[in-house]
């Protein structure tokens, strides 16, 4: 089945790095997402990777895949207070190109 | 990157009439449109996905008579709650798929 699993909360410094992990159970998913929703907003594509990497880095971001764990995660750089808001890792379920969203991670960045 | 443009941000109606919300894909052509419901601090839940030019395909629990979608062209699809209740009121968006998936901003249904 599908099931993709988030740690609730995280709270950073203003600088520091930031790792949101992500777990999630469908081997078979072509594409994993990393979605940033701030309050009352809609969902904001932060990045994504193949499942065929391992790594993508994109200026202050990096996902790292370990497929044979199932495990993705979001490396923030350099956390800034604008980086606060829930980040949401999906999955895609394939062949049906619905997204299975993970519980969400609300992140905190304190100055 | 492609744009999804959903149509109103916020809505309050009167228990017991219907509302009818606007996804368009603003850049590219999407045959298949998702709509999800949010709760507050929960995860998105997939209530359907619209396809162009035939029925609408709903997630187990969701009453397709409520929930009305109509994916009439390429780049719009709609969702109309009918006979909206106090407990329809949440954060409905929309999402198309080129070859990532983008989203709406979302609208906030209030149902008094």
């Amino acid at each position: 089945g599908e099931d993709v699993e988030q740690s609730l909360f995280l709270s950073v410094r203003e600088g520091d790095s930031s790792v949101i992990n992500c777990t999630y159970t469908d081997s078979s998913s072509t594409y994993l997402y990393w979605y940033k929703q701030e309050p009352g907003a809609g969902l904001q594509l932060l990045t994504y990777i193949f499942s065929n990497m391992d790594m993508k880095q994109d200026q202050r971001l990096t996902v790292l895949l370990n497929k044979k764990d199932k495990h993705l995660s979001l490396r923030i750089a350099d956390t800034q207070t604008g980086d606060s808001a829930i980040y949401f890792c999906a999955e895609d379920a394939t062949g049906f190109q619905k997204l299975v969203f993970g519980t969400g991670t609300r992140l905190l960045v304190s100055p | 990157g492609a744009v999804v443009s959903q149509h109103p941000s916020r809505v309050i109606c009167k228990s017991g009439t219907s509302v009818k919300i606007e996804c368009r894909s603003l850049d590219f052509q999407a045959t298949t449109m998702f709509w999800y419901r949010q709760f507050p601090k929960q995860s998105l839940m997939l209530m359907a996905t619209s396809n162009e030019g035939s029925k609408a395909t709903y997630e187990q629990g969701v009453e397709k008579d409520k929930f009305l979608i109509n994916h009439a062209s390429l780049t719009l699809s709609t969702l109309t709650v009918t006979s909206a209740h106090p407990e329809d009121s949440s954060f409905y968006i929309c999402s198309a798929r080129e070859t990532e998936a983008f989203f709406g901003q979302g609208t906030r249904l209030t149902v008094v």
